[in-house]
This record gives C-alpha cells, sequence and structure tokens, in this order.
C-alpha cells in the first residue's frame, strides 16, 4: 500500500536557527498537504500543493512540491518558540476515490529559547 | 477555517464500559467524517471513513464491532468504544472533508478525545 515516510523523526533546535522537514511517498500525489500539530493539541491545516514543483510561502514557512509530485519539504526560517510542534505531511490515497488521507510519520520538533 | 467540535474532550471510564464520542462540523454540511486513533508520540492511525447515511468503510485490522461508527446527519458522526478496554486508551480525533466542489479536499480536525481506560 501506500507509504509517506518523514525525516527526520526528531529536530532540536536554538531559537533563531533554521528547520527542514522532509516527506516522500511511495507513489505519485495528486496533491501534498502538510498540518501542525502542538503538544497536547490536534492537528492544524497550513497549506495543500497541488502543482508540480510548487512552492509557497507562509511568513517564514516556505513549503516545496517535488517535480515528481512525490516529495515535498517544509522549512522554516528563524525558528521561534512558537513553531514547537509535530508537522505532519499527508497524501490522498490511491487506493480509493482519494478522500482519505495517509499520513506521515511526523517531525517533532523542539525550539530551545 | 472550517470548525469541527468534539465531545467529550477527554473521559475516563472502567473496563468493560462503552464510551460514545461525538464530532460535528459546525459550519459546514460534512458528508464524509473520518476517525483516527493517535497513540503518544505516534502520527495519525485512520481507524475508519464515516459517509453519512451509509456504513462506515473500517482500515484493515480494526474491528467494526468494537468501534462502531454512525454517521446520522450531515454534521454529526459518533464513535461508540464497545467494552473498552485498557489497550484501548488513545487520543481519538475526528476530521469532517468539505462537501465535493469545494475549492480543497483538507480535512478539518476536531479537538480530540482523550480516552483512558481504567
Amino acid at each position: 500500500g501506500q507509504q509517506v515516510m518523514q525525516i527526520p523523526q526528531y529536530q532540536h533546535v536554538q531559537e533563531g536557527e533554521d528547520f527542514t522537514t522532509y516527506c516522500n511517498s511511495s507513489t505519485t500525489l495528486s496533491n501534498i498537504q502538510w498540518y501542525k500539530q502542538r503538544p497536547g493539541g490536534h492537528p492544524v491545516f497550513l497549506i495543500q500543493l497541488v502543482k508540480s514543483g510548487e512552492v509557497k510561502k507562509q511568513k517564514r514557512l516556505t513549503f516545496q512540491f517535488g517535480e515528481a509530485k512525490k516529495n515535498s519539504s517544509l522549512h522554516i526560517t528563524a525558528t521561534q518558540t512558537t513553531d514547537v510542534g509535530t508537522y505532519f505531511c499527508a497524501g490522498p490515497s490511491r487506493e480509493t476515490s482519494g478522500s482519505r488521507l495517509t499520513f506521515g510519520e511526523g517531525t517533532q520538533l523542539t525550539v530551545n529559547p | 477555517g472550517a470548525v469541527v467540535s468534539q465531545h467529550p474532550s477527554w473521559v475516563i471510564c472502567k473496563s468493560g464500559t462503552s464510551v460514545k464520542i461525538e464530532c460535528r462540523s459546525l459550519d459546514f454540511q460534512a458528508t464524509t467524517m473520518f476517525w483516527y486513533r493517535q497513540f503518544p508520540k505516534q502520527s495519525l492511525m485512520l481507524m475508519a471513513t464515516s459517509n453519512e447515511g451509509s456504513k462506515a468503510t473500517y482500515e484493515q485490522g480494526v474491528e467494526k464491532d468494537k468501534f462502531l461508527i454512525n454517521h446520522a446527519s450531515l454534521t454529526l458522526s459518533t464513535l461508540t468504544v464497545t467494552s473498552a478496554h485498557p489497550e484501548d486508551s488513545s487520543f481519538y480525533i475526528c476530521s469532517a472533508r468539505p462537501p465535493r466542489g469545494a475549492r480543497t479536499d483538507t480535512q478539518y480536525f476536531g479537538p480530540g478525545t482523550r480516552l483512558t481506560v481504567l
């Protein structure tokens, strides 16, 4: 079945350092979505990328969708303590109509002040 | 963005009892809702897809007789954990998907229900 892998599993940074998490799918994706889950909270939708090679920015966050639509990355510039949380990528399942999402394992980010 | 609520936010119950969790989409109609389970420091594992007016579709390995799902209206889906045991203790999260034709197929998550079975 479809697999979505994320690396690294954990990342500890000093406040002000940059952070990147990478997402790879075993199959081509129609789109990829990113979610953030704060400690003790629930996943919150960040963004959806649809086009091959697409790059989107949200303030200090930059999201990329690979040319082959099988990989994606999230880069945070100059991390802040408010960036703490687990970042998940997710892609629609090809086995069904596409409404199901397969989530990556997530990258847990901690930021030391 | 769309708002999804869950009730209760946490519940503690004795082994052998049943627990019902409600998931509501507050400002849109959701023909499809999803139920996930998340263990500490792990990813979200899809349990089932709940379709309004029809039977839920369960993922492989999820017991449909233990995790009863009812999606009786376009804004409400319920998950009942029957005869709960300590190994069922987990964080249960629902999500709702906007209807077909919406600009996005993203899922909007509820705040989750933390179930502890003693």
